[in-house]
């Protein structure tokens, strides 16, 4: 079971460079998310998925773009990566339906530098 | 307008001695908590959660203790043990009102001395 798996794990992109961020689940789950973890910042949410076709904006969606066209795949795009997007990555994933004792599940994270 | 806080960025524990990590919120509506660690280079992994129709849950060496009156919670690591050694980080999300975001803590580093 590979749970929730990202790619890839290390990226450079030099300014104005698009990428995306692949993230693919295999439990299942109806939600999705991508947060950024920063010094000091803790994980901040940038977008999340309540199930296929539907997705809304997180703390800081700014420069990035997502969508949801099935229920196991969740890319993050970055349109136009400005060095301010530099930054460690993590994809998660959970239940909805019987949320009780259902938690996020977290990816290993990409690391993207940007200069 | 930071929801969801760890004022502490770290704590240095002996080992067998209890660890606390505290956790204060101020969206009234968040009605489910979780505690996640990380260690470097790994995505966090869950530990422990709660919901707010409770007021403590254990799960061996760790317990959550939440105060919906003052918007706290807090996590006990009981011994503490040297490979507890992590970031902590808290998180809340507004369930029951049908909002599926959890908002994060900016994390506390423990550190547990052998």
């Amino acid at each position: 079971n590979a749970g929730v798996t990202q790619t890839p794990k290390f990226q450079v992109l030099k300014t104005g460079q698009s990428m995306t961020l692949q993230c693919a689940q295999d439990m299942n789950h109806e939600y999705m998310s991508w947060y950024r973890q920063d010094p000091g910042m803790g994980l901040r949410l940038i977008h999340y998925s309540v199930g296929a076709g539907i997705t809304d904006q997180g703390e800081v969606p700014n420069g990035y773009n997502v969508s949801r066209s099935t229920t196991e795949d969740f890319p993050l795009r970055l349109l136009s990566a400005a060095p301010s997007q530099t930054s460690v990555y993590f994809c998660a994933s959970s239940y909805i339906s019987g949320r009780v004792n259902s938690p996020l599940h977290f990816g290993n994270g990409t690391r993207l530098t940007v200069t | 307008d930071q929801q969801v806080k760890q004022n502490s960025p770290s704590l240095s524990v002996q080992e067998g001695r209890i660890s606390i990590l505290n956790c204060d919120y101020t969206n009234s509506m968040f009605d489910y908590f979780l505690w996640y660690k990380k260690y470097p280079a790994e995505g966090p992994t869950f530990l422990i959660s709660i919901s707010s129709i409770k007021d403590k849950n254990e799960d061996g060496r760790f317990t959550v203790f939440l105060n919906k009156s003052a918007k706290h919670l807090s996590l006990h690591i009981v011994p503490s043990q040297p490979g507890d050694s992590a970031v902590y980080f808290c998180a809340a999300s507004a369930e029951g009102s049908g909002t599926y975001k959890y908002i994060f803590g900016t994390g506390t580093r423990l550190k547990v001395l052998a």
